[in-house]
């Protein structure tokens, strides 16, 4: 059974450090997706990650991919309040159901 | 364009009671997918349907639950007898072809009193 989890699952942390979000997962998979969701709404897609290696940056969050690691990772750069929210972490596996998602980490960033 | 829409966006029912949740996707996409989220939680996969073939409705929790698409366009979800652990948001999302990016809707809060 594939399994995909995230650390930590809950952070809070000030306005201006840095911190990265993990996410490992238990099958082979070239891609993956991380997702924002803010209190009470829905899921919104931040990244999208097709390859070994490959890594986004939109703003202060760059995402990276490590297949042979079966890793993922979800950096904050100098965080802002904006960011409070909850991510999660979705591993393509090409059947069934086709995603399999992480529990999430809800970060708080604090003033 | 258009996204995802979903409705009711809320529904309160009583136990015992059937309800039926919509989904509209995004015009063109071919899959869509079902999840559940209780409150403070993450997603449960229920079901996913991928064009014309046979639905996958692994995550289905009881034969109280069960979804149809018509026209390979428009979803319903259906929970018959409901109970008060049925109460969460359930999620709507869709994708072009099936693995892409999803596209989530605004989700329908469903509370069984």
């Amino acid at each position: 059974e594939l399994k995909v989890e995230q650390n930590p699952l809950f952070l809070s942390m000030q306005e201006g450090k840095n911190y990265t979000i993990y996410c490992n997962y238990s099958t082979t998979s070239d891609r993956l997706y991380w997702y924002r969701q803010d209190p009470g709404k829905s899921l919104e897609s931040l990244f999208v990650l097709l390859s070994n290696g490959a890594v986004k940056q939109e703003g202060r969050l760059m995402a990276s991919l490590d297949t042979k690691a079966r890793l993922s990772t979800l950096h904050i750069t100098a965080a802002v309040h904006d960011l409070s929210a909850t991510y999660f972490c979705a591993v393509d596996i090409p059947y069934g159901q086709n995603f399999v998602f992480g529990p999430g980490t809800r970060l708080s960033v604090l003033p | 364009g258009a996204g995802v829409s979903q409705s009711p966006s809320n529904k309160v029912t009583e136990k015992g009671k059937d309800v039926e949740l919509r989904c509209d996707p995004i015009s063109g996409h071919t899959a869509l997918y079902w999840y559940r989220q209780s409150l403070g939680q993450g997603l449960e996969f229920l079901i996913y349907f991928q064009g014309n073939s046979a639905p996958d409705k692994s995550g289905l929790p009881s034969d109280r639950f069960s979804a149809e698409r018509t026209g390979g366009s428009v979803s319903t979800l259906t929970i018959q007898r409901t109970q008060q652990e049925d109460s969460a948001v359930y999620l709507c999302a869709s994708t072009r072809t099936g693995r892409e990016t999803q596209y989530f809707g605004p989700g329908t809060r469903l509370l069984v009193l």
